[in-house]
């Protein structure tokens, strides 16, 4: 089973800050997600990717096969970005299961 | 375009009880997940399903059933609710299966919180 380990844990900012996420897995995977759940319990998809970088507004999500990790970047953070995000990977085998990491909670202070 | 709902939102269950969860989702989605979430710990897959009448056991899939009869509703039931299945259950939807070529961006509905005393 894929190991799914996600630093830091929990995470202070000060607005405007630029902000770096860590996901590392053990075993090979055919594709990563990010996920972003609001304070509310909402869990909304914020990128799904297999290879290189994506970037979507302020967010920008890499990955790196070989070293089996990906980061999400946030820059000019905002405190509206204050969530959990999220790391899930799933496996190279003809499976629907995802590992999920345990979240890293980002709080963005004014 | 609702997305991914979910009923009830909330709901406290004596231990015995059972309950049914229901997932609706209006994307036409095949593929269709229930997930519960504890403080803790990752999300953890319960069942899922591939498409109508499809269904099959995820990683904590014990104590729970599910069914999909109509491709838009994905129903989670617990026969005899005990503590332990105290949580946040969560579906989700994907078109196709988790990967981008096959268009696997997660739709998750909002939670169920449940507390079984």
């Amino acid at each position: 089973k894929n190991e799914v380990e996600q630093s830091p844990q929990n995470l202070t900012a000060q607005e405007g800050e630029f902000i770096t996420i860590n996901c590392s897995y053990s075993v090979g995977i055919s594709a990563l997600h990010w996920l972003q759940q609001h304070p509310g319990g909402g869990i909304v998809s914020l990128f799904m990717l297999s290879s290189g970088k994506k970037k979507h507004g302020r967010l920008i999500a890499t990955i790196n096969i070989q070293e089996k990790h990906s980061s999400l970047h946030i820059t000019a953070s905002h405190p509206r970005d204050s969530a959990v995000y999220i790391c899930a990977v799933k496996g190279t085998a003809g499976s629907y299961q995802l590992t999920f990491g345990k979240g890293t909670k980002l709080s963005v202070i004014p | 375009n609702a997305g991914v709902t979910q009923t009830p939102k909330f709901r406290v269950l004596k231990t015995g009880q059972s309950m049914t969860l229901l997932c609706a989702q209006d994307m036409n989605h095949e593929y269709m997940y229930w997930y519960r979430q504890d403080p803790g710990m990752g999300l953890r897959l319960i069942h899922y399903s591939v498409g109508e009448g499809t269904t099959a056991k995820g990683e904590v899939p014990d104590g729970y059933n599910v069914s999909r009869l109509k491709k838009q509703n994905f129903l989670l039931g617990l026969e005899s609710a005990a503590p332990s299945q105290t949580s946040v259950y969560f579906c989700a939807s994907t078109y196709g299966g988790l990967v981008l070529e096959d268009s696997g961006e997660l739709f998750f509905g909002e939670g169920s919180r449940l507390t079984v005393l």
